[in-house]
């Protein structure tokens, strides 16, 4: 199975900053078949992106993916103050994985 | 608006079974597949399985072959999930979720409705 590395764990910033989140795969991902999602506290995901860099319906402009082959980056433009949550990057190119996830907390 | 609305908590002992139901509304059930997956305390996602709700197609992970069966229900809009020899990793909460492709006739695929979540405890 393709393995997913997101990086960093945690990410600490201020509202109206720029978050750009990493996700690595251990062998080369088809751009189709790559997804984002957002997870709040006791809440379930949220599809974000799909074909890694389309955007979900209803989601707003300032989150943006994009990459290909192996790396792969979510890019939050502007954080808002729900936007803090736990991103997990997902390919289906190869079987079907998540990564481990990165926490955006606030400063 | 498309929902998935699934069955309350559960709390089962060691070698146990659980069956867990997901009731989808407002889109063609038939158009689109469900897949389950599951997150233990603390950790990241894990995806369980699928079935094709047009032909009952289903597919397992490795993780729970043998353990686990999806069935659907088209008079309803219901998915279903039995897990049996439940085992206390096993404990996590188990979400459906409704494939992104319209019409897909693959396992593969993004999610793009989820359910609420279903926890399932497995402790003696």
């Amino acid at each position: 199975d393709i393995v997913l590395t997101q990086s960093p764990g945690t990410l600490s910033l201020s509202p109206g900053e720029r978050a750009t989140l990493s996700c690595r795969a251990s062998q080369s991902v088809d751009n189709r078949y790559v997804a984002w999602y957002k997870q709040t506290p006791g809440q379930a995901p949220t599809l974000l992106i799909y074909g890694a860099s389309f955007r979900a319906t209803g989601i707003p402009g300032r989150f943006s993916g994009s990459g290909s082959g192996t790396d792969f980056t979510l890019t939050i433009s502007r954080l808002e103050p729900e936007d803090f949550a736990v991103y997990y990057c997902q390919q289906f190119g190869d079987s079907l994985t998540f990564g481990g996830g990165t926490k955006v907390e606030i400063k | 608006q498309v929902q998935l609305v699934q069955s309350a908590a559960e709390v089962k002992k060691p070698g146990a079974s659980v069956r867990i139901s997901c009731k989808t509304s407002d889109y063609t059930f038939t158009s689109y597949g469900i897949s389950w997956l599951r997150q233990a305390p603390g950790q990241g996602l894990e995806w369980v399985g699928w079935i094709a709700t047009y032909n009952y197609k289903t597919k397992y992970s490795e993780n729970v072959q043998g353990r686990v069966t999806m069935t659907s229900d088209t008079s309803t809009s219901t998915v279903y999930m039995e897990v049996r020899s439940l085992r206390p990793d096993d404990t996590a909460v188990y979400y459906c979720a409704r494939h992104h492709t319209y019409r897909g006739s693959s396992w593969l695929d993004s999610f793009d409705f989820w359910g609420q979540g279903t926890l399932v405890t497995v402790s003696s």
